[in-house]
């Protein structure tokens, strides 16, 4: 499968506890976009990163919330200290480029905060 | 704010009945266009898009999508949907002067089709 590769694809995790995700984009694609899917709601844009840049980071919470895309290895979205709130789907989508071309999306990530 | 409505959140059709899915978009500049779909267990995948041109866009599965710039909407339809169509469907709207790759999305439709 060469799509965009997200794990794990089930969490749970205490409240407090830290809690990673990872996306590997699609080969050939350097534009990662990680969205967060709350119940009942779309999904909703958090942060825009290329290789080893954080391009838009405005959907982001402040706090407790960080996002990387090193020059190796998978993009990872982190949340440290993680609360009830944070329960939620987090998908991950890549793109080649950043002008008109469509963003391909990973199975995504469910969060359980206990 | 930008948001997209997606006015129905359950519609459940018998096969062979026709489809149609409404989105609507607040903003009033250019946008590229795009309606997705989540088969059960499986990730988001693209049906169609819209970035110029003709405004009727035909994308897989027999799906099509109408932009109609002057009601802000870009609707989905099938003429005769089958079980395997059973899905939850995004619609989501790109607004061009806030940067290409920032997406908006609906809240979704689930769409359950009954064989």
């Amino acid at each position: 499968n060469a799509g965009v590769m997200q794990n794990p694809r089930h969490l749970v995790r205490r409240r407090g506890q830290e809690a990673r995700l990872r996306c590997s984009p699609m080969k050939g694609h350097s534009h990662v976009y990680w969205y967060r899917q709350l119940p009942e709601e779309g999904l909703k844009f958090m942060v825009y990163l290329q290789k080893e840049n954080i391009i838009d980071e405005s959907g982001m919470p402040k706090e407790r919330f960080s996002a990387e895309f090193p020059k190796e290895g998978p993009s990872i979205l982190r949340i440290q200290q993680v609360v009830r709130g944070d329960s939620a789907a987090y998908f991950c989508a890549s793109s080649r480029d950043s002008s008109n071309q469509p963003q391909h999306f990973g199975d995504g990530t469910r969060l359980s905060i206990l | 704010a930008q948001s997209v409505s997606q006015h129905n959140h359950h519609v459940i059709l018998s096969e062979a009945a026709s489809l149609e899915l409404g989105c609507n978009y607040s903003y009033g500049g250019t946008v590229n266009l795009f309606w997705y779909v989540q088969y059960p267990g499986q990730h988001l995948q693209l049906l169609l898009k819209y970035f110029s041109g003709d405004p009727l866009v035909k994308g897989i599965k027999g799906f099509e999508a109408e932009f109609i710039k002057s009601k802000f909407s870009f609707n989905l339809r099938k003429p005769s949907v089958q079980w395997s169509d059973t899905a939850e469907y995004f619609c989501a709207v790109n607004p061009l002067t806030s940067g290409t790759y920032k997406y908006i999305f609906g809240t979704g439709t689930r769409l359950k089709v009954l064989a």
